[in-house]
């Protein structure tokens, strides 16, 4: 089992671009979500799917979209970066919608300059 | 609602010194109650949990932390600080509604010293 996987693991983006960031979960899992997270700020929450065909806003979604594209995958897209989008993404997915406990991926770096 | 305090953003023991990582919660119903240890450059894996059994909650690594309902509280404690415990910790308190999202603390960076 992979677990969580996360691509890229580093991108650089000029102000303006757009990118989307990608993960996915071997685990069966059917809950899933999107953390930023900057110094001194733990985890923020940015987007979640509860289970396959629906998404949530958290609670910093202002710039960013997501797409449930199956039960295993979960995307993240920056239609148009800031320079105060620049963090380190985390995805997570759990069993379910109990408080069961999250698994994460290794993260992506995001730097926009 | 729910929330989590931890308090303490750098905490530092000599190798071999009791560890001791402080976290309080605040919620409307029975909380649901986890600590995670982020290695620098990974993601975070879990170290622990309570949910609503054992209030002596024991986890990997030789962590283990307490619930303490009168106090709010969900300390982190390792008897013996190894060098390989230094790392950031994060405690995370959910909720069986709201979709049992869990809401994070911001962080505790243990370092060991020799």
């Amino acid at each position: 089992n992979a677990g969580v996987t996360q691509t890229p693991k580093f991108q650089v983006l000029k102000t303006g671009q757009s990118m989307t960031l990608q993960c996915a979960q071997d685990m069966n899992h059917n809950s899933m979500y999107w953390y930023r997270q900057d110094p001194g700020m733990g985890l923020r929450l940015i987007y979640y799917s509860a289970s396959e065909g629906t998404t949530d806003k958290g609670e910093v979604p202002n710039g960013y979209n997501v797409s449930r594209l199956n039960k295993r995958e979960f995307s993240l897209r920056l239609e148009s970066a800031a320079p105060s989008q620049t963090s380190v993404y985390f995805c997570a997915s759990k069993k379910g919608t109990a408080p069961y406990e999250q698994y994460f991926g290794p993260g992506t770096r995001l730097t926009v300059t | 609602a729910q929330s989590v305090t931890q308090l303490g953003s750098h905490v530092s023991v000599s190798e071999g010194a009791l560890v001791l990582l402080r976290c309080n919660y605040s919620s409307s119903v029975p909380p649901y109650l986890f600590w995670y240890v982020q290695y620098p450059n990974q993601g975070l894996q879990l170290l622990l949990k309570y949910t609503s059994a054992a209030t002596l909650v024991k986890g990997i690594n030789g962590f283990e932390a307490e619930f303490k309902k009168s106090e709010t509280s969900f300390h982190l404690t390792k008897p013996s600080a190894h060098m390989s415990d230094a790392a950031e910790y994060f405690c995370a308190v959910s909720l069986n509604t709201n979709a049992g999202k869990s809401t994070f603390g911001d962080g505790t960076t243990l370092t060991v010293k020799p």
